[in-house]
């Protein structure tokens, strides 16, 4: 079964532009969370997609959206980019059953470098 | 939002040594517990989920026990390997089970 996958996984912007990033989960989930890291952070939950709806938000401006698709692919967007979004963005996947606890498998990542 | 703490931050250790790293977490309305080893340039990998109070799991050299009386775990690394150098994360999940809230890691260097 083929993992999480990132596109792209490396992005240089500067500031005041957007970029999306993608998401495809592993064939089967359908639950989507996205997670920034930056140096000395652990792993900041962003939100959370489950069948197409918004789940669960962290605490992020309105600036970060995102988006998930009918086939569990996901995106997300920042808009007007500011230098303190330059980090590792990660997304995992995982069933979403609803029954017993369920483990996040994530993918490679995307650098976002925001110059 | 949960607060999840791991302990130390750091860690080097030589080939062979044994070690271990705590991870506490709030013990009010827990649900799962998870661990992952992120290796440099690869995608953080899952260890154990644990839900019940006293689990312990194994997985060749590392184990994991959990207290979710005092809202802790510890994960043991037995005659560490260099393979075994990586970032060690924990996650408490709570309320609903799907939103997962991640410690800062611990990260161990093993010196051949």
């Amino acid at each position: 079964k083929a993992g999480v996958t990132q596109t792209p996984r490396y992005l240089i912007k500067t500031r005041g532009q957007q970029v999306t990033l993608s998401c495809s989960p592993i064939s089967g989930h359908r639950s989507v969370s996205w997670y920034q890291q930056t140096p000395g952070q652990g792993l900041q939950f962003l939100f959370e997609y489950f069948s197409e709806t918004q789940r669960n938000k962290g605490n992020f401006p309105g600036r970060f959206s995102g988006r998930q698709f009918s086939n569990s692919r996901s995106e997300m967007n920042v808009s007007t980019l500011e230098l303190g979004d330059s980090a590792l963005y990660l997304c995992a996947s995982s069933l979403a059953g609803g029954v017993g606890p369920d483990t996040q498998y994530f993918g490679p990542g995307t650098r976002l470098t925001v110059l | 939002i949960l607060n999840v703490e791991q302990s130390p931050q750091s860690l080097h250790v030589q080939e062979g040594d044994s070690t271990n790293f705590t991870c506490s977490f709030p013990s009010s309305n827990f649900y799962a517990l998870h661990w992952y080893r992120w290796e440099t340039a690869k995608s953080p990998e899952a260890l154990f989920v644990m839900t019940l109070n006293g689990d312990e799991k194994k997985k060749g050299r590392i184990s994991a026990t959990l207290n979710t009386k005092e809202g802790y775990s510890y994960l043991y690394i037995k005659g560490s390997q260099p393979e075994d150098s990586a970032t060690y994360l924990c996650a408490s999940v709570g309320g609903t089970g799907n939103q997962f809230y991640f410690g800062t890691g611990t990260s161990l260097t093993v010196i051949p």
